[in-house]
């Protein structure tokens, strides 16, 4: 099946900097690559996904590229706020009815902004 | 638009017991996942609903099931409960035409004694 790395566990940055967290993938089939941000105590939420027919995306300060030979993607978050200070997680899909569309996670990286 | 809610927010059991847990999809969404979150890790997939059918299956054994409704909301029942059980329970909805685009709940933290 389907396995998703994540690097690194924990990432400390000083507000205003930015802050990259990079996963990989195992399943040259999988087509879809979302980021959640998890908050203590809720619910991830998607913050921006990509597609393997494009090679990046950026919303706002939030930017995700993808590289589709080496199997790995990547978050990138600049000008980094306080209110950014969350577990990230990236997941990979290859999205057919077998699998039903599961969503493969990997294992989080916590993210501290300090003022 | 209404988000994907789940009740109820914390359960207790002990093993052996059996449980069951809720979920409502987002307005507009027809299809429902759902996952488990061990504490430190990332979620793990269960299974997926779609027109009240099993539509894909992670590694979890049987006593692991789910229905849908015609609403689009969703259970998640689990049998003979095992200290391992305990976790966060997420649901995700999502609309069928972008099966990957999944939304989450805010999860049921079960603790299984």
């Amino acid at each position: 099946g389907e396995n998703v790395e994540q690097h690194p566990s924990t990432l400390s940055v000083q507000e205003g900097d930015s802050a990259v967290i990079k996963c990989t993938y195992s399943d040259s089939a999988s087509n879809y690559f979302p980021w959640y941000k998890q908050e203590l105590g809720k619910g991830p939420q998607l913050i921006i996904d990509i597609r393997s027919n494009v090679g990046e995306k950026k919303d706002q300060r939030i930017a995700v590229t993808l590289n589709k030979t080496a199997k790995h993607f990547s978050l990138h978050i600049t000008e980094t706020q306080p209110e950014d200070s969350a577990v990230y997680f990236c997941a990979a899909s290859k999205g057919n009815s077998n699998s039903g569309y599961a969503l493969n996670f990997g294992k989080g990286t916590s993210l501290l902004v300090t003022p | 638009e209404t988000g994907v809610t789940q009740s109820p927010t914390h359960l207790i059991k002990t093993r052996g017991q059996q449980v069951t847990l809720r979920c409502s999809s987002q307005s507009g969404h027809n299809t429902v996942s759902w996952y488990q979150q061990a504490l430190g890790q990332g979620p793990q997939f269960i299974f997926q609903y779609y027109r009240e059918e099993e539509n894909g299956r992670g590694n979890f054994p049987p006593r692991f099931s789910g229905l849908q409704f015609p609403n689009y909301s969703s259970e998640l029942n689990v049998n003979a409960l095992e200290l391992d059980d305990s976790a966060l329970y997420l649901c995700a909805s999502s609309f069928s035409g972008k099966y990957n685009e999944q939304f989450f709940g805010p999860g049921t933290r079960l603790t299984v004694l």
